[in-house]
């Protein structure tokens, strides 16, 4: 099975620009979660989705938000860019949500850089 | 709230010795707990999982995992490192309050395994 892809795979943007990142899931998986790294705040969830439903948002700006497709694919989305949103954002899937044994598999990441 | 705390920024070790990246967690209710590995410039690979049973845990690449309840404790272990271990080392618990699946991760451990 392919792994869960990230496109672009890096993206440089000016303050102010907005911005949309990809994530394709695991086939057959329908759970896609966000989560953003840096180096000061480290591995922060961001959003979670199933079905094409947000089930959870973690505690970032309104100027955050992202969708999913009835394919299970998902965008993130940033509007007006700041310098602190530059970070590798990493998108992942799961097959069984909420369940015990449920495991969350990353893809590569999408490094963004802010000028 | 849930988090864990990796105490140690970085680990040195020989190769051929054994390794324990450390890691403990405060959850309310029964711990659903991960460990991930980085590698530079890639997103992070699913190592192990605890979700209930056996205290130890073997996961992918040799390693494995001691759960340990009174101690709040989940180190990551492997009895012989190899310098391709070397690596960012997170350990994670799963929030699955509500069916919600978000993951609050460490601070990470940056593992050495020097010749």
């Amino acid at each position: 099975k392919a792994g869960v892809t990230q496109t672009p795979r890096y993206l440089i943007k000016t303050r102010g620009q907005q911005v949309t990142l990809s994530c394709s899931p695991i086939s057959g998986h329908r759970s896609v979660s966000w989560y953003q790294q840096t180096p000061g705040q480290g591995l922060q969830f961001l959003f979670e989705y199933f079905s094409e439903t947000q089930r959870n948002k973690g505690n970032f700006p309104g100027r955050f938000s992202g969708r999913q497709f009835s394919n299970s694919r998902s965008e993130m989305n940033v509007s007006t860019l700041e310098l602190g949103d530059s970070a590798l954002y990493l998108c992942a899937s799961s097959s069984q949500p909420g369940q015990s044994t449920d495991t969350q598999y990353f893809g590569p990441g999408t490094r963004l850089t802010v000028l | 709230a849930q988090s864990v705390a990796q105490p140690e920024d970085q680990v040195k070790v020989a190769e051929g010795n054994p390794l324990t990246v450390k890691c403990t967690y405060s959850v309310s209710g029964n711990p659903y707990l991960f460990w991930y590995v980085q590698y530079p410039n890639r997103g992070l690979q699913f190592l192990l999982k605890y979700i209930t049973g056996d205290n130890l845990v073997k996961g992918s690449y040799g390693f494995e995992a001691e759960f340990n309840k009174s101690q709040t404790s989940f180190h990551l272990k492997k009895p012989s490192a190899l310098v391709s271990d070397s690596a960012l080392y997170f350990c994670a618990v799963r929030d699955h309050t509500g069916g919600g699946n978000k993951l609050t991760f460490g601070t990470g451990t940056q593992l050495k395994v020097e010749l």
